[in-house]
């Protein structure tokens, strides 16, 4: 049971470079969260899915897109990376349920120069 | 809108001594709080939650918080640290929807 698992784990970018970061979780959890994490300001909701098939808005959508490809994957792309994108990208998955917890993969680290 | 903050940005404590990480929130309605760790280049790990009923929750690593509504606060407790419990601490907040706020986090070092 390998939980919450992205890749890749490091990745640098040009600008203007696209790429796909890709999650899988095992849990069979409904829902998947990507975040993006930087210095002192917690982690920030880029994109959710409440379910297959289904994906919103979170917090800092601008300059990402979402797949949830099936229940089990959701991908993270940037069509045309910028310096502000770099960050570490964090995947999550819950259960169905507002007060379900939800579970962190060890994230992806992004440079882009 | 849902905010929540935490006052410190670095707590240090001996130990042995009882660790304080503070937390407050600002959400309409009932929140489900949350506490998160986080090791150096690791993900997040889930400590524990408050959703509804006694407000002292005993979560991982012998850690537990105490929901005080009056005060909006959801503070992180451990009466004795240890050194392997320096590490970035978050809470979070998530009202009656999916999205699940942070705060900017506090970080816990422990001295021998």
């Amino acid at each position: 049971n390998a939980g919450v698992t992205q890749t890749p784990k490091f990745q640098v970018l040009k600008t203007g470079q696209s790429m796909t970061l890709q999650c899988a979780q095992d849990m069979n959890h409904n829902s998947m969260y990507w975040y993006r994490q930087d210095p002192g300001m917690g982690l920030r909701l880029i994109y959710y899915s409440a379910s297959e098939g289904t994906t919103d808005k979170g917090e800092v959508p601008n300059g990402y897109n979402v797949s949830r490809l099936n229940k089990r994957e959701f991908s993270l792309r940037l069509e045309s990376a910028a310096p502000s994108q770099t960050s570490v990208y964090f995947c999550a998955s819950s259960g169905e349920g507002y007060q379900e917890t939800q579970y962190f993969g060890p994230g992806t680290r992004l440079l882009v120069l | 809108a849902q905010s929540v903050a935490q006052p410190e940005d670095q707590v240090n404590v001996a130990e042995g001594n009882p660790l304080t990480v503070k937390c407050t929130y600002s959400v309409s309605g009932n929140p489900y709080l949350f506490w998160y760790v986080q090791y150096p280049n690791r993900g997040l790990q889930f400590l524990l939650k408050y959703i509804t009923g006694d407000n002292l929750v005993k979560g991982s690593y012998g850690f537990e918080a105490e929901f005080n509504k009056s005060q909006t606060s959801f503070h992180l407790k451990k009466p004795s640290a240890l050194v392997s419990d320096s590490a970035l601490y978050f809470c979070a907040v998530r009202p009656n929807d999916y999205k699940l706020s942070f705060g900017a986090g506090t970080t816990v070092t422990v001295r021998a």
